[in-house]
């Protein structure tokens, strides 16, 4: 398997403009995460699937912020109107609930490096 | 609700050298434990975790850590450290009646001098 698989790797864009990334998810991981990483505020877990249903989406940190998962094996995450704080590493992660020995497991994809201006 | 406290930002240790990254934590129940590493530019990769059992548990790239209950504590080790081992790690924990979501520390940063 590819792993999971992020795109773009690098986004810049303009304030006000909408913002689109992208995650295909590990075949058959049930789980998908939505991550944020910035130096100020290490890693924050953004909003969580479980069979293509969001679980906690208690982590979005406005209305701006959007994320839909329509089948197993491809996830948006939106943002509209981006602004400069938004710039961050975006990860995207999937694990399975019925891997023997990988259960619990989160694998990471390479992330999408945003940048506001 | 689980936390984590990874107590040192930075940890530099010399080439050969044995090396420990520290990791506390905090949940109402038992946990699930779990160390990551991240290189420059990539996703955490996941290294080991301990569910049950031994509480001595052996991970990727020669790392081990090892499970403390009572102190509540899952430090990260290695007995011989290599330059290729400078990293940001980051240790994590679940609670294991909870929900499905990791909690991650903020990070301790590896650095192996030769």
């Amino acid at each position: 398997d590819a792993g999971v698989i992020q795109s773009p790797r690098h986004e810049v864009t303009e304030m006000g403009q909408e913002v689109t990334l992208r995650c295909k998810p590990i075949s058959g991981h049930d789980y998908l995460f939505w991550y944020r990483q910035t130096m100020m505020r290490g890693l924050e877990l953004l909003i969580y699937f479980n069979n293509n249903v969001p679980i906690d989406d208690s982590g979005m940190p406005e209305d701006r912020f959007s994320a839909k998962m329509p089948n197993a094996s491809f996830s948006t995450l939106k943002i509209q109107p981006s602004e400069p704080r938004d710039s961050a590493v975006y990860f995207c992660a999937s694990s399975s609930n019925h891997a023997v020995l990988a259960k619990n497991i989160q694998y990471f994809g390479a992330g999408t490096r945003l940048s506001v201006l | 609700a689980q936390s984590v406290a990874q107590p040192e930002d930075q940890v530099n240790v010399a080439e050969g050298n044995p090396l420990t990254v520290k990791c506390t934590y905090s949940v109402s129940g038992n946990p699930y434990l779990f160390w990551y590493v991240q290189y420059p530019n990539r996703g955490l990769q996941f290294l080991l975790k301990y569910i049950t059992g031994d509480n001595l548990v052996k991970g990727s790239y020669g790392f081990e850590a090892e499970f403390n209950k009572s102190q509540t504590s899952f430090h990260l080790k290695k007995p011989s450290a290599l330059v290729s081992d400078s990293a940001l790690y980051f240790c994590a924990v679940r609670d294991r009646g909870s929900a499905r979501q990791l909690t991650f520390g903020s990070g301790t940063q590896l650095t192996v001098l030769p």
